[in-house]
Order: structure tokens, then sequence, then C-alpha cells
């Protein structure tokens, strides 16, 4: 069975940083794209990040670029964002994602397993 | 404001047909692009209910079923259940953007 299980939210000041983590397991992490994506209380569904299976291919939304960093240990079957700079519209539930297929393209692909996902709270 | 348009809300009786429109524009949904569907009961993780414009994942009722024309896509879902009350995004790419990656605003299902 897969299973995505983030860790590492919390509340934090604006301005700090956090560093979330998801630990995949039940299926050959390498092989498969990872995205994370979030929702702010009461709002819909926003994309945040993407990479690819070798760490070639890092895609972020404008929102957060420059902020965050998205990267992934295959040897440790883990997902990390690291976010800087936090602002109180980051304020969102953030899920670990994966790809649904393993040979399509991020273009051709969807997101078929979702972790439970972190609250993140950013507020003074 | 998202760059696919989803009602806010649908309503509908037990047993009856609904279906919940996915509006997009030359640059996503009316480009090569495909939409997926997803389910959210409040409270938890998002579930993918359609990929590929009208794929159902192993274990999505029948009752579920998805299609693509144009710019539009729509969400059918019929013999509605009390259980399908939930929210339900459709998703899909964007190549006019740097956020690749569009979802909808979402649309609130209420079974009467």
């Amino acid at each position: 069975e897969v299973q995505l299980l983030e860790s590492g939210g919390g509340l934090v000041n604006p301005g700090g940083s956090l560093r979330l983590s998801c630990a995949a397991s039940g299926f050959t992490f390498s092989s498969y794209s990872v995205n994370w994506v979030r929702q702010a209380p009461g709002k819909g569904l926003e994309w945040v990040s993407s990479i690819s299976t070798g760490s070639s291919y890092r895609l972020y939304a404008d929102s957060v670029k420059g902020r965050f960093t998205i990267s992934r240990d295959n040897a440790k079957n883990s997902l990390y964002l690291q976010m800087d700079s936090l602002r109180v519209e980051d304020t969102a539930v953030y899920y670990c994602v994966r790809h649904g297929s393993p040979t399509a393209g991020f273009y051709d692909n969807w997101f078929d397993s979702w972790g439970q996902g972190t609250l993140v709270t950013v507020s003074s | 404001q998202s760059v696919l348009t989803q009602p806010p809300s649908v309503s509908g009786a037990p047993g009856q047909r609904i279906t919940i429109s996915c509006t997009g524009s030359s640059s996503n949904i009316g480009a090569v692009f495909d939409v997926h569907w997803y389910q959210q009961v409040p409270g938890t993780a998002p579930k993918l209910l359609i990929s590929n414009n009208s794929h159902r994942p192993s274990g999505v009722p029948d009752r579920f079923s998805g299609s693509k024309s144009g710019t539009s896509a729509t969400l059918a879902i019929t013999g509605l259940q009390a259980e399908d009350e939930a929210y339900y995004y459709c998703q899909s790419y964007d190549n006019s953007l740097s956020n690749f990656v569009v979802f909808g605003g979402g649309t609130k299902l209420t079974v009467l």
C-alpha cells in the first residue's frame, strides 16, 4: 500500500523558516516524480512544487519561487520542502503527493496518492 | 481567481444525476492537456477520482464518469448517494503560465 507521511509542520513567525518532510513507503520512490500541494484554511487546492525522479527538474509556483526549495533523497525514500521567508499567506495544510505514472512526463501525469497533510501556520 | 472555473456548488437528491463543469482555455484544457478530478471529504486528503479525462482508477464506482470537449471538462455522478457529499476539484496543466499545474476552485456537492 502506498503511504506518504508528512511531518515538520507547526507555528512559525512571519519571515521564519520551516522544513517539511515526507516519508514514502509501499512503492519504488525513486521511480516517481513527487509534489507538494497546499490548501489554505477554507480554500481550494494550490500546487506548490514538483520534482522529477532524479531531481533534475524542479518546478515552483510563482507564489513560492525564490523562497521554497524542494528536494528528495531516494536512498531515504523521502521528499522535503525547505520554506524560507514565510508569509502569513503561506498558512495552509501541505500535502505530499505522488504522480500517478512513473513513465508519463510532468504534463501527462496526475496526482494519484496523497499524504494526510501537515499544517503550517505563519503568524506572529 | 482560479485558472479553471468550476461552479461553487451543486446539489441533488439521492438517486439523481448531477454534473460539475470545469471551464478552461486554449492554453490548458483546450490544448493537449488532460483533465483529472479529485474528491475531498472535509477534513480528509483529496482522493483521485478520474484521470486522463475519463479513466476511473481501481475502486472508484462506475457512477462517476468524466469527459472533455474543447476547453471544458465535465464530471458526472449518477445514482447520487449521501456519501458523495464532498468537494470536487478539476486539475490540468497550462502552457502559458509559470504555474504549470492548475486547479479549479472546487465545487461543493450537497446531497439533499
